[in-house]
C-alpha cells in the first residue's frame, strides 16, 4: 500500500542551530504534503503545506523543499528555539479514481533544542 | 472559537463495554476524521467523512464505527473494544474535501483492560 517514510526518528540541535526532517512518499499522484508539529498532551498543528506545483515554500524560520522526481520533501528550521521541541510528523496526499480525499502520515521525528 | 472538540479526554474502560468518542467542530467544515496515534507508528487513520450521510474506511477500520448525521459531528463507536485498541484518538476536521488543511482535536486518550 501507499507509504511515507520520516527520517530521522529522533533529531537533537542545540539553540540556534538548524534542523532538517526528511521525508519519502510513494504515490506518484500525490500532490499535497502537510507538515505538522505536535506539542506535549496537544493534537497535531498545521504548520506549513506545499502543493506540488511548487517545489519551495517559506514561512518564516520555518521552510519546505518538495522534489517530485525522487518523492520526497524536507522540511527546515533554521535559528531553532527551545519551543520549536516537539514531534513533527509529515504527510502526503493519496487519490482514489481521481479524488484526493485522504492523507498518509510519517511515523513522527521527535525534535529536541538544547538551550 | 474555532476548534475541533472530543469528550472524554480520556477514558479506562473493559473489554467488550461499547463506548462512543464524541467529535465536534463548529467550522462548518465538510470533512472529519479519526485518526490513532500509536508510538513508533505515527497517525493511522480509521474513517473519515467527506459530507452529511456520507462515510468511508480509512487503513485501520476494524473494530469501529462511525456516523455522520450532522455535519459537525462525527463520533466514532466501539462495539466490543478489545486491549489492542488502547491508543490515542485524535478527530480532526477540514473545510475542503480533499483533506487539505486539516485541524485536529486535543485527543483521547483510550485505555482498555
Amino acid at each position: 500500500g501507499e507509504n511515507v517514510e520520516q527520517h530521522p526518528s529522533t533529531l537533537s540541535v542545540q539553540e540556534g542551530d538548524s534542523a532538517v526532517i526528511k521525508c519519502t512518499y510513494s504515490d506518484s499522484a500525490s500532490n499535497y504534503f502537510p507538515w505538522y508539529k505536535q506539542e506535549l498532551g496537544k493534537g497535531p498543528q498545521l504548520i506549513i503545506d506545499i502543493r506540488s506545483n511548487v517545489g519551495e515554500k517559506k514561512d518564516q524560520r520555518i521552510a519546505v523543499t518538495l522534489n517530485k522526481t525522487a518523492k520526497h520533501f524536507s522540511l527546515h528550521i533554521t535559528e531553532t528555539q527551545p519551543e520549536d521541541s516537539a514531534v513533527y510528523f509529515c504527510a502526503a496526499s493519496i487519490s482514489y479514481g481521481g479524488a484526493t480525499n485522504k492523507l498518509i502520515f510519517g511515523t513522527g521525528t521527535l525534535l529536541a533544542v538544547q538551550p | 472559537e474555532a476548534q475541533v472538540t472530543q469528550n472524554p479526554r480520556y477514558l479506562i474502560t473493559v473489554t467488550g463495554k461499547k463506548l462512543t468518542v464524541t467529535c465536534s467542530q463548529n467550522m462548518n467544515h465538510e470533512y472529519m476524521s479519526w485518526y490513532r496515534q500509536d508510538p513508533g507508528l505515527g497517525l493511522r487513520q480509521i474513517y473519515y467523512s467527506m459530507n452529511v450521510e456520507v462515510t468511508d474506511k480509512g487503513d485501520v477500520p476494524e473494530g469501529y464505527k462511525v456516523s455522520r448525521k450532522e455535519k459537525r459531528n462525527f463520533p466514532l463507536i466501539l462495539e466490543s473494544p478489545s486491549p489492542n485498541q488502547t491508543s490515542l484518538y485524535f478527530c480532526a476536521s477540514s473545510l475542503d474535501r480533499r483533506a487539505y488543511e486539516q485541524y485536529f482535536g486535543p485527543g483521547t486518550r483510550l485505555t482498555v483492560t
